[in-house]
């Protein structure tokens, strides 16, 4: 069975900086990742998805996410942060081995920026 | 297009009391899901449905039902609502996955529960 871990419940980062937000995963086969974003008050919003060969995902909102095989990572990452990144962010894994259509989600990483 | 919709918005319930929340996506996707979000816990898969015709248990399906009525709509049923069922619930749909093809999730905006 599939499984996702985001290691920390907020993530705190000044205007301009760069941030890292975390995930781990573990699968049975090949990892099917993707980072998703929610504002307030809404449905979930696609921001990336891994693709097999690439350790370094390009995204919408300038957003990028770097793949770790040997970690089993897939951390997103921003290299200057905005005050209107400041969102929810979920990381999800799909098992293409065991159930391909099964898509679970991290608890998820509260993003605030400070102006 | 409107995408994925999900009614109600919002509901009151009572203990014990049922419930069927809609879902209909219109972007001819094969697989749809349901999921609940509480506070900490991130979204928790309780149903999915991989094509018409077919329904698994997600990580969360004690006290739910679900019905694939067609290719567009998946609902989700209540029979008994409990407290503990108090939570966000969000519908959403994909196309079907192959190994050349991993697309995303495309969500409902939700429906908020609140049973007393």
């Amino acid at each position: 069975a599939q499984s996702v871990a985001q290691p920390e419940d907020q993530v705190n980062v000044a205007e301009g900086n760069p941030l890292t937000v975390k995930c781990t995963y573990s699968v049975s086969g090949n990892p099917y990742l993707f980072w998703y974003v929610q504002y307030p008050n809404r449905g979930l919003q696609f921001l990336l998805k891994y693709i097999t060969g690439d350790n370094l995902v390009k995204g919408s909102y300038g957003f990028e996410a770097e793949f770790n095989k040997s970690q089993t990572s897939f951390h997103l990452k921003k290299p200057s942060a905005l005050v209107s990144d400041s969102a929810l962010y979920f990381c999800a894994v799909r098992d293409a081995v065991s159930s391909a259509s099964k898509i679970i989600f991290g608890s998820g990483t509260r993003l605030s920026i400070r102006p | 297009n409107a995408g994925v919709t999900q009614t109600p918005k919002f509901q009151v319930l009572k203990t014990g009391q049922s419930m069927t929340l809609q879902c209909a996506q219109d972007m001819n996707h094969n697989s749809m899901y349901w999921y609940r979000q509480d506070p900490g816990m991130g979204l928790r898969l309780i149903y999915y449905s991989a094509s018409e015709g077919t329904t698994d248990k997600g990580e969360v399906p004690n006290g739910y039902n679900v019905s694939r009525l067609n290719k567009r709509e998946f609902s989700l049923r209540l029979e008994s609502a409990a407290p503990s069922q108090t939570s966000v619930y969000f519908c959403a749909s994909s196309e079907a996955f192959s190994q050349g093809r991993n697309s995303p999730l495309h969500f409902g905006n939700g429906t908020r529960l609140t049973v007393t």
